[in-house]
C-alpha cells in the first residue's frame, strides 16, 4: 500500500528557532501533498497545498512567510515553521495523493508534534 | 456554513454491538467525495472508507458501512461488531470535485470520539 513517512514524529524547540519537517511519499510518486494542523482535541484543518515544482497555495489566515513549504520531488516535501512561538506548538500532519489517481484518495503522515518552548 | 458536521462530540458503545456515528455535509457541487477516518491516540490517520457522489450503492469495507443517504446529505459510518480497539476520533471529510488534474483538498468535520466499553 502506500506509505508516507514524516520526520521527526516529535521535536521541541525554543521560542524563537525554525524547525523543518519532512513529508515523503515512499512508494508512489504524489503530484500533490497537503499540510494539516491539529490543536489537541481539535479537527484537522488545511495549511497549504502543495504542488510538485510549483508554489504552495495556502489557505486563509496562514502565513506563508512564517509556514515554508517546499515540494521538490515527487517524492519530498518539506514545511519549515520560521521563528516558532508557543502559539505554533501543535500536530502537524502531512498527506499525499497518488499521480493521476481519479480516486483522489489521499495517505496521511503518523504526523509531528511540535512543541514550542 | 459548516461543510461537514459531526453531531456526536463523545459515543458509547458496548463490545460486540453495532455503532453509527453521524456525518452530514454540505455542498453544491454534484461531484465529490465523502471519508471517513479513524484517528487513534497516537495521531495517525487511518482511511476507513470512501463513497463517492455518484455511486450508487453505499460503500462497505469490512465491519465499515457507509449509510449514503444523497437527498439528506449525510454519510453516517456504521460501525458493526465493536472491538475494544475501535475507540478512537472518528472524522468524516468531504472533498468537493477535482480542478483540471489538481487533487482537491479534504474538509473535515470535527469528529466524533468513539469509546467501546468491554
Amino acid at each position: 500500500g502506500a506509505v508516507v513517512s514524516q520526520h521527526p514524529s516529535w521535536v521541541i524547540c525554543k521560542s524563537g528557532t525554525s524547525v523543518k519537517i519532512e513529508c515523503r511519499s515512499l512508494d508512489f510518486q504524489a503530484t500533490t501533498m497537503f499540510w494539516y494542523r491539529q490543536f489537541p482535541k481539535q479537527s484537522l484543518m488545511l495549511m497549504a497545498t502543495s504542488n510538485e515544482g510549483s508554489k504552495a497555495t495556502y489557505e486563509q489566515g496562514v502565513e506563508k512567510d512564517k509556514f515554508l513549504i517546499n515540494h521538490a520531488s515527487l517524492t519530498l516535501s518539506t514545511l519549515t515553521v520560521t521563528s516558532a512561538h508557543p502559539e505554533d506548538s501543535s500536530f502537524y500532519i502531512c498527506s499525499a495523493s497518488l499521480a493521476g489517481d481519479s480516486y483522489n484518495e489521499q495517505f496521511f503522515g503518523p504526523g509531528t508534534r511540535l512543541t514550542v518552548l | 456554513a459548516q461543510k461537514i458536521t459531526q453531531t456526536q462530540p463523545g459515543m458509547f458503545v458496548q463490545e460486540k454491538e453495532a455503532v453509527t456515528l453521524d456525518c452530514t455535509y454540505d455542498t453544491s457541487d454534484p461531484s465529490y467525495g465523502l471519508f471517513w477516518y479513524k484517528q487513534p491516540s497516537s495521531g495517525e490517520m487511518i482511511f476507513l472508507i470512501y463513497q463517492g457522489s455518484y455511486d450508487q450503492q453505499n460503500a462497505t469495507e469490512g465491519r465499515y458501512s457507509l449509510n449514503f443517504q444523497k437527498a439528506r446529505k449525510s454519510a453516517n459510518l456504521v460501525i458493526s461488531a465493536s472491538q475494544l480497539g475501535d475507540s478512537a476520533m472518528y472524522f468524516c471529510a468531504m472533498r468537493e470535485h477535482n480542478y483540471g488534474g489538481s487533487q482537491g483538498n479534504l474538509i473535515f468535520g470535527k469528529g466524533t470520539k468513539l469509546s467501546v466499553k468491554p
